[in-house]
């Protein structure tokens, strides 16, 4: 099946630094990538959905600005969380959509646990 | 707006025994319906889908009915195992924005 890699799969930070998350479809290229925060013991939420070429689209209560999302290709989408504070650590998922004819699957990454001391 | 609710959890099994998590849906139109399931220290994966009334989707011995009537999608297993232990998410796809919408997800331990 179709493979979708993230990088780094762990990150420990200090508080006020910024950190980059990479999302990749390594077996298919995926125009639309969508980007999931998932906290201890609940659902996934969804942060934003990421079209190559343009502007992210954000969903209600996230911030656009501290949430920094790059879909500069058909293959990679990145999500910098900037200056970020002990709130944000959680653990962040990425899933890539592929087409095939009017089939549309989304495939998740492995998810990146971040921590921020 | 979309929503998903499945049943709470944990669910403890013994192996072998019969396994139902329940899912309803409230979606606009017709949305396909997916089960993720996500293993211990990993991500997501697709379990099975369905994609209208009435389909059903199965994998590894687990199956869900499309059940448009009750707006339900409930999975069910014949007979667990103990690496069955996965917390099992229910999701709708409204077609639309094509973003998943996810339910609380369910936490199932199955015990030798």
């Amino acid at each position: 099946g179709a493979v979708v890699s993230q990088h780094p799969s762990w990150v420990i930070c200090k508080s006020g630094t910024s950190v980059k998350i990479e999302c990749r479809s390594l077996d298919f290229q995926a125009t639309t990538m969508f980007w999931y925060r998932q906290f201890p013991k609940q659902s996934l939420m969804l942060m934003a959905t990421s079209n190559e070429g343009s502007k992210a689209t954000y969903e209600q209560g996230v911030e656009k600005d501290k949430f920094l999302i790059n879909h500069a290709s058909l293959t990679l989408s990145t999500l910098t969380v900037t200056s970020a504070h002990p709130e944000d650590s959680s653990f962040y998922i990425c899933s890539a959509r592929l087409e095939r004819g009017a089939q549309e699957t989304q495939y998740f990454g492995p998810g990146t646990r971040l921590l921020v001391l | 707006g979309n929503s998903v609710t499945q049943m709470e959890g944990p669910v403890t099994l013994s192996e072998e025994a019969f396994l139902t998590i329940n899912c309803t849906y409230t979606a606009t139109g017709y949305p396909s319906l997916f089960w993720y399931v996500q293993y211990p220290g990993e991500g997501l994966q697709l379990l099975l889908k369905a994609t209208k009334a009435d389909d059903k989707g199965s994998n590894k011995g687990f199956e869900a009915t499309y059940r448009k009537e009750t707006t339900s999608f409930h999975l069910e297993k014949g007979s667990v195992q103990v690496s069955d232990s996965a917390v099992y998410f229910c999701a709708l796809n409204d077609n639309a924005g094509n973003m998943l919408t996810f339910g609380g997800g369910t936490r199932l331990m199955v015990k030798p």
